[in-house]
């Protein structure tokens, strides 16, 4: 049992790149979410999704895109990147109530020059 | 709405001592309650959660908290620290009824174990 994966684990970009973090669970849960991190502001939502086809905005979306066509897989989009998108980045999935708590990935460090 | 209050961005123990690891919340309703442990380099793994059963929770690594509704508070605990338990830990709290169960995250607190 894999758990989440998530591709690439280190990535470095230049400005006006564009690249897609993979995010993979083979546990079947519904809900999927991206998260960024940095140092010492905890972990701020990107993007979330309660099921296939179906994805929302979190707290910081913008240059961002997400896409979920099946329910393993919730790739994040970075299109035109900027330094200030240079971050940890972390999938997490959850089954079907919140009691639970997250799974995460092992998170994908991106870095834009 | 709702809101995690960590105290104190780090803390420094000696090896053997007692850990605590303050975790303030609000919420409008009767929450679930999240400590995560986040080693170097690694993704959040969950340590323990409080979910309106037992209000004492044990979780992996003989760590424990306590759920406290009159001080809106769920702090984390262990008896003697190991050089092993350093790392970032993160508490965070979700409305049970939310249709996306998108938890709120405390800013987190570096556990620092001294030999």
């Amino acid at each position: 049992n894999a758990g989440v994966t998530q591709t690439p684990k280190f990535r470095i970009l230049k400005i006006g790149q564009s690249m897609t973090l993979q995010c993979t669970q083979d546990m079947n849960h519904n809900y999927m979410y991206w998260y960024r991190q940095d140092p010492g502001m905890g972990l701020k939502l990107i993007y979330y999704s309660v099921g296939a086809g179906i994805t929302d905005k979190g707290e910081v979306p913008n240059g961002y895109n997400v896409s979920r066509s099946t329910t393993e897989d919730f790739p994040l989009r970075l299109e035109l990147a900027a330094p200030s998108q240079t971050s940890v980045y972390f999938c997490a999935s959850l089954p079907d109530s919140g009691e639970y708590g997250y799974t995460f990935g092992s998170g994908t460090r991106l870095t834009v020059v | 709405a709702q809101s995690v209050t960590q105290l104190g961005s780090h803390v420094s123990v000696s090896e053997g001592a007692l850990v605590l690891l303050r975790c303030n919340y609000s919420s409008s309703v009767p929450p679930y309650l999240f400590w995560y442990v986040q080693y170097p380099n690694q993704g959040l793994q969950l340590l323990l959660k409080y979910t309106s059963a037992a209000t004492l929770v044990k979780g992996i690594n003989g760590f424990e908290a306590e759920f406290k509704k009159s001080e809106t508070s769920f702090h984390l605990t262990k008896p003697s620290a190991h050089m092993s338990d350093a790392a970032e830990y993160f508490c965070a709290v979700s409305d049970p009824g939310g249709g996306s169960y998108i938890p709120t995250f405390g800013r987190g607190t570096s556990l620092i174990v001294h030999p």
